[in-house]
């Protein structure tokens, strides 16, 4: 079962805008509106800051937004702060495997 | 508030087994869908298993299926993974998860430790 790919690190300076890819296939991200992204500082549990492509939960900043085309769900943070320095994982569902959900690789966001 | 208070955690040695429990209150238990994810050691997030609400569609992860069981106590509001054969690389930090709508997790337990060694 394998994962979503992510890149290993993208960084940016504060108050720069910075986009993290998430590529899948016509299975999962292609052919779904199920894609989530979650952020997980050192040591901290994930918290859900994207769900279904592009909708926020209460609470989380609207820096964050989501997007999908073809294949490859996005997550971008405009107006980068230093708390937002913090691994990224999308995820999907999965139409083709035993268990339904995928997570991306991960992406270490660091803010310069 | 939504709360997911996980235990059981332990050092084990390969090819044992260990239960690990996950007590959830604040919200409809029997109605909410139910993930297990892990995360080894400097790694990143793996789903490990599901449970629907009524406990009677699971599903596995390849690495998994066969050693692992999960299942649910409805009315003691608790969700189970029974975990046999452990191998090495089981070793992780082991989250409860409430599934949203979506597919999408919610709510995170903070984890429980799984150390598997000799």
């Amino acid at each position: 079962q394998s994962a979503l790919t992510q890149p290993a690190s993208v960084s940016g300076s504060p108050g720069q805008s910075i986009t993290i890819s998430c590529t899948g296939t016509s299975s999962d991200v292609g052919g779904y509106n199920y894609v989530s992204w979650y952020q997980q500082h050192p040591g901290k549990v994930p918290k859900l800051m994207i769900y279904e492509v592009s909708n926020r939960p209460s609470g989380v900043s609207n820096r964050f937004s989501g997007s999908k085309s073809g294949n490859t769900a996005s997550l971008t943070i405009s107006g980068l702060q230093t708390e937002d320095e913090a691994d990224y994982y999308c995820s999907s569902y999965r139409s083709s495997t035993t268990l339904h959900y995928v997570f991306g690789t991960g992406t270490k966001v660091t803010v310069l | 508030e939504v709360q997911l208070l996980e235990s059981g955690g332990a050092l084990v040695q390969p090819g044992g087994s260990l239960r690990l429990s996950c007590a959830a209150s604040g919200f409809t238990f029997n109605t909410a869908a139910m993930k297990w994810v892990r995360q080894a050691p400097g790694k990143g997030l793996q789903w490990v298993s599901a449970i629907s609400g009524s406990g009677e569609t699971t599903d596995y992860a390849d690495s998994v299926k066969g050693r692992f069981t999960v299942s649910r106590d409805n009315s003691k509001n608790t969700l189970y993974l029974q975990m046999n054969s452990l191998r090495t690389e089981d070793t992780a930090l082991y989250y409860c998860a409430k599934d949203g709508a979506g597919w999408r997790i919610d709510y995170w337990g903070q984890g429980a430790l799984v150390t598997v060694s000799s």
